[in-house]
């Protein structure tokens, strides 16, 4: 069963940086492409950032290019995303998905974690 | 970027009844598109992509349809789980966008 379990969540003020974490298991991390989607709450789904298996393809939203990193360590089957320069509009519940067939759809996703940009 | 509307936002329904969902995109995006259902407090889940091909243990009341810039989500006749929150996707380049949503409410 694939699982994905994103970590590193939480409160941060204004401006300052915070790392999610996504731990992959149930299948071949090194072969899909992986994506963070996020929610506002009460929001809907906005796309966030893209790597493809390889980190040769990264692409992002424009809402958060130049702030936003996307990485991924194939030997630890996980995934990152490093939020620099946080603002109030980032807080949301950011997802870690697999790309479904390696053709850019998302499924499964994990369970999300709760971001707050609050000072 | 790709910019995809929905309608209606809101689509008030019995159990039973037939629910259609419309997705149009700002350009061509040939069959690109994906539908995605969401509960409350729970993570979406895809339905349906490449605008017709059911996702594996998807049933068969969910079908998609349509090509180009115009698109349908159709659930046959509604049963009570199917309440939720309805989201189209694109995938035709990056940035992958969402449309807005579509809320199907009893």
């Amino acid at each position: 069963e694939v699982q994905l379990v994103e970590s590193g969540g939480g409160l941060v003020q204004p401006g300052r940086s915070l790392r999610l974490s996504c731990a992959a298991s149930g299948f071949t991390f090194d072969n899909y492409a992986m994506h963070w989607v996020r929610q506002a709450p009460g929001k809907g789904l906005e796309w966030v950032s893209g790597i493809s298996w390889s980190s040769t393809n990264i692409g992002y939203a424009d809402s958060v290019k130049g702030r936003f990193t996307i990485s991924r360590d194939n030997a630890k089957n996980s995934l990152y995303l490093q939020m620099n320069s946080l603002r109030p509009e980032d807080t949301a519940f950011y997802y870690c998905v697999k790309d479904f067939l390696g053709d850019g759809w998302f499924d499964p996703w994990g369970q999300g974690t709760l971001v707050t940009v609050s000072s | 970027e790709i910019v995809l509307t929905q309608s209606p936002a809101t689509l008030s329904l019995f159990p039973g009844e037939r629910a259609t969902l419309s997705c149009r995109a700002s350009q061509f995006i040939d069959n690109y598109i994906a539908w995605y259902q969401q509960k409350p407090g729970q993570a979406p889940r895809l339905l349906i992509y490449d605008a017709s091909k059911r996702v594996t243990g998807i049933p068969a009341r969910f079908s998609g349809s349509g090509s180009g810039t115009d698109f349908t989500l159709t659930i046959s006749s509604l049963e009570p789980e199917d309440f939720a929150v309805y989201y189209c996707q694109h995938r035709s380049n990056w940035p992958l966008t969402f449309g807005g949503g579509t809320k199907v409410e009893i």
